[in-house]
Parts: structure tokens; sequence; C-alpha cells
């Protein structure tokens, strides 16, 4: 069974770019979280998509969003890039149901860095 | 206060012996409680989840919830090296029906000294 695939890896931007990263869940997996981690902060929660809907949102600017499509993939996207928003972004996927609903499967992540 | 509160550490613990890694939570309607360990360079995996009070084992690993307390803990029998990670504690919070967010601790850096 594939697990939570992210591309890309890796990437680098400058300040002012954009930068949109796309995640696969696990297959009959249909939640989407978004994570940002750093070394300061920690893991901190971006946003939840469930059946193509935004259920949950952190506490970031409107720079970041997302999206989920209809076969569960999910993008999210940082607009106007800082040098703050250089992190490791991670994409977990869970089932929409069940005893197990809330366990995450988190993806390699996606390591941005911004110059 | 922080919604989950962990012991950054870093925690160091001889080969062989217990290593006990701690957290507290803020809300007291939480049900579902996790420990995720992560290597250095790599995303966050599953090692125990917990769901009432008291104590679950799994293999060398035992979780134990105590929800009066808000507290979770988790222990590891017979440490080994391969166990030097950092332990993430995370807690779920539902927000609405059907929406939840997962909120993790800082995470505690452990070193298995052989």
């Amino acid at each position: 069974k594939a697990g939570v695939t992210q591309t890309p890896r890796y990437l680098i931007k400058t300040r002012g770019q954009q930068v949109t990263l796309s995640c696969s869940p696990i297959s009959g997996h249909r939640s989407v979280s978004w994570y940002q981690q750093t070394p300061g902060q920690g893991l901190q929660f971006l946003f939840e998509y469930f059946s193509e809907t935004q259920r949950n949102k952190g506490n970031f600017p409107g720079r970041f969003s997302g999206r989920q499509f209809s076969n569960s993939r999910s993008e999210m996207n940082v607009s106007t890039l800082e040098l703050g928003d250089s992190a490791l972004y991670l994409c977990a996927s869970s089932l929409s149901s069940g005893t197990r609903a809330n366990v995450l499967t988190f993806g390699a992540g996606s390591r941005l860095t911004v110059l | 206060q922080k919604e989950v509160e962990q012991n950054s550490g870093p925690l160091s613990v001889p080969e062989g012996a217990i290593a006990s890694l701690n957290c507290t939570y803020s809300d007291r309607v939480s049900q579902s409680f996790f420990w995720y360990r992560q290597y250095s360079g790599k995303s966050p995996e599953l090692i125990m989840s917990i769901y009432s009070n008291g104590d679950k084992e799994d293999g060398r690993f035992t979780a134990q919830l105590n929800k009066a307390s808000q507290y979770v803990s988790l222990l590891i029998r017979d440490s080994q090296p391969s166990d030097s990670a950092t332990y993430l504690c995370a807690v779920n919070y539902r927000i609405i029906q059907g929406a939840q967010k997962l909120v993790f601790g800082q995470g505690t850096r452990l070193t298995i000294n052989p």
C-alpha cells in the first residue's frame, strides 16, 4: 500500500515568489492535513481538508492557502514568500471515520528554503 | 498555557534502561492521544495511540493516560541506541463535528547512550 506522497521534496525560492506543494494521500484516506515544522516552533497546524472542503484552519496568515481535489489529492500554496516561511511542510492523511479516524500518517515532507 | 507541553530535553538514558517521556495538555475534552517518533531528517511516524485512562503496552513501549490530570506519558523499556530520536506527543482537538486538529508538543529529544 503506497504511503503519503509529497512533491517536490526540496525547493528553493526567493522572497516575494509563490510556491505550490502537492500531496497524494494513502488510497482510501479522505482527510488531508498540512503542518509546518520549524526548529523554533515545532509542528504547527496549517489546515485540514475533507471532501474538497477546508474543515479547520490554524493561525497562519492568508498567504497560506490550500485545496483538495475530488480524488483527495491536496495542494497548498504560499504566496509572497518571506524568509520565515523556510520550513519543512508536512502533509498527513487519515481515514474519515472509524476508530482510526484520528490517526495521521505523514508524508516525507517538502523542504522549502526561501532566500 | 500551551495546548500540549513537553520537556524539550535533551534526555539522555543509558542503553538497557527505561526512558520516560511526559506530556501535559490543556483541553479536558480531548479523547485521542498519540506518540510519534521523528528521526533527524525524517517525518514523524506513529508509535502509540491511547484513548482510555490507564496503560497500553506494545512491545517495549507503554503509553499511560490520566485524563483527570491531563497527562500522557511514554515509557520505553530496554532502551536501544536505535530509539534515539525526537518523540512528539500529539493530542486531538475537535473544533466542530467532524473537524479535527492534531496539536503537537515541541518534542523531547531522546539520546540512548551505548
